[in-house]
């Protein structure tokens, strides 16, 4: 089993509607990441939590540390919002990130 | 825009080949770390470098090694080249500080390995 566990793999929705992704990590960490690849490779940073929530934009990302999961909310989805949504924690007391494999979303008009 | 930038961004190459993949860290960072992204997959954390030093390593051989240069800019160098080398590579910096360590990612080098 992954350490990190990310759910759906893929999702399809139409613009405007509210999306959540799903995040569960098996292991002490001492911050999580949401991190958002374009087809072509390139990875931006959304958020990083070590607890509570945060909010940019139209995105929110929650932290339950207690229940080792953490959901990336996306409000009135847009097509370009079509993109790979990456889960990523940092282990506690190591450098390493551990990535999910990702959430494949596609936004249609 | 980031501010690291990753060279070259596409190479071919073929089984038993050495190369070398630059990365460009985003001006006062003190710190890299390199991803490996098959196809399909997640990032798969290589190592990471603060201030020249290696500072941890995932669970790559030996042939995949790196170095940090004093300018923060670094390198990825992989030997013996096999199949499963082909992947994205990836770069990130970052400035090490308590509470915050986000990291910013270069747009990848993709290599084939024929």
């Amino acid at each position: 089993k992954n350490e990190v566990e990310q759910s759906p793999q893929n999702l399809t929705a139409q613009e405007g509607e509210f999306i959540t992704i799903n995040c569960s990590y098996s292991v002490g960490i001492s911050a999580l990441h949401w991190l958002q690849q374009h087809p072509g490779g390139g990875i931006v940073s959304l958020f990083m939590l070590s607890s509570g929530k945060k909010k940019h934009g139209r995105l929110i990302a929650t932290i339950n540390i207690q229940e080792k999961h953490s959901s990336l909310h996306i409000t009135a989805s847009h097509p370009r919002d079509s993109a790979v949504y990456i889960c990523a924690v940092k282990k506690g007391g190591s450098e390493k990130l551990v990535f999910g494999k990702g959430t494949k979303l596609t936004v249609n008009p | 825009e980031t501010g690291v930038t990753q060279s070259p961004t596409h190479l071919i190459k073929t089984r038993g080949q050495q190369v070398t993949l630059r990365c460009s860290s985003q001006s006062g960072h003190n710190t890299v770390s390199w991803y490996q992204q098959a196809l399909g997959q997640g990032p798969q954390f290589i190592f990471q470098y603060y201030r020249e030093e290696e500072n941890g390593r995932g669970n790559f051989p030996p042939r995949f090694s790196g170095l940090q240069f004093p300018n923060y800019s670094s390198e990825l160098n992989v030997n013996a080249l096999e199949l499963d080398d082909s992947a994205l590579y990836l770069c990130a910096s970052s400035l090490r500080r308590t509470g915050e360590d986000t990291q910013y990612f270069g747009p990848g080098t993709r290599l084939t390995v024929l």
